[in-house]
């Protein structure tokens, strides 16, 4: 079975930027990335195509936030511009095995953000 | 969209089942949906895949205890012979072309 890892998390100022890269062991359909603030239930922020070639968001970080595929290092990527307080939460990385819109069968263990001046 | 509805709290007794319900918004009756655990500091972890005529995915490892079944628009997981390690948060999931969707998530109280 396909096993993720999430890097990238920290500690960063409203406004400032981060990024965040989700490591797949094996082929997959997608990457999706996925939120949790504190005391808070999950949110599913964006897909992307394991190739690269779609990706989707949700109305609440489109404009904010991309996804991309880095084939350097072979990392699927959540870019995250003028972040805000709200943002900080876990960020988890899913896949769905079977196509990109499915149930989502594999998760990462997560990666903090922390958005604080 | 479809948008799903869980109850935020259950609980029950050791050893004994509870049934979690995710329900449906109108017009999106026939969507399969997955159930997933989160135990107090971990992440979300998947129990199953479960479709509108009751037919269900197990994840790899998850034991026959965890059991899904449908009727009309509403989704349940029983969880049946209780243990402590099953306190838990259970998210329902769904999803559609461009778009998915979690509920707000029941916790499951073991007494």
């Amino acid at each position: 079975q396909v096993q993720l890892v999430e890097s990238g998390g920290g500690v960063v100022l409203p406004g400032g930027s981060l990024r965040l890269s989700c490591a797949a062991s094996g082929f997959t359909s997608a990457i999706h990335w996925v939120r949790q603030a504190p005391g808070k239930g999950l949110e599913w922020l964006a897909v992307i195509w394991y190739d690269g070639t779609n990706e989707y968001y949700a109305d609440s970080v489109k404009g904010r936030f991309s996804v991309s595929r880095d084939n350097s290092n072979n990392t699927l990527n959540l870019q995250m511009n003028n972040l805000r307080l709200e943002d900080t939460a876990v960020y988890y990385c899913a896949t769905s095995m079977a196509s990109a819109f499915d149930s989502m069968d594999v998760w990462g263990e997560g990666t903090t953000v922390t958005v604080s001046s | 969209q479809p948008v799903l509805t869980q109850s935020p709290s259950a609980s029950a007794s050791l050893g004994t089942s509870v049934t979690l319900t995710c329900t449906l918004s109108s017009g999106h009756s026939n969507y399969a949906i997955a159930w997933h655990q989160q135990q107090p500091g971990k992440g979300p972890r998947f129990l199953l895949r479960l479709n509108n005529a009751g037919g269900q995915v197990r994840g790899d490892g998850i034991p026959d205890r965890f059991s899904g079944s449908s009727s009309g628009a509403e989704r349940f997981l029983t969880i049946s012979s209780l243990q402590s390690d099953d306190e838990a948060d259970y998210y329902c999931q769904t999803w559609d072309t461009g778009i998915v969707v979690f509920g707000g998530g029941t916790r499951v109280t073991v007494l």
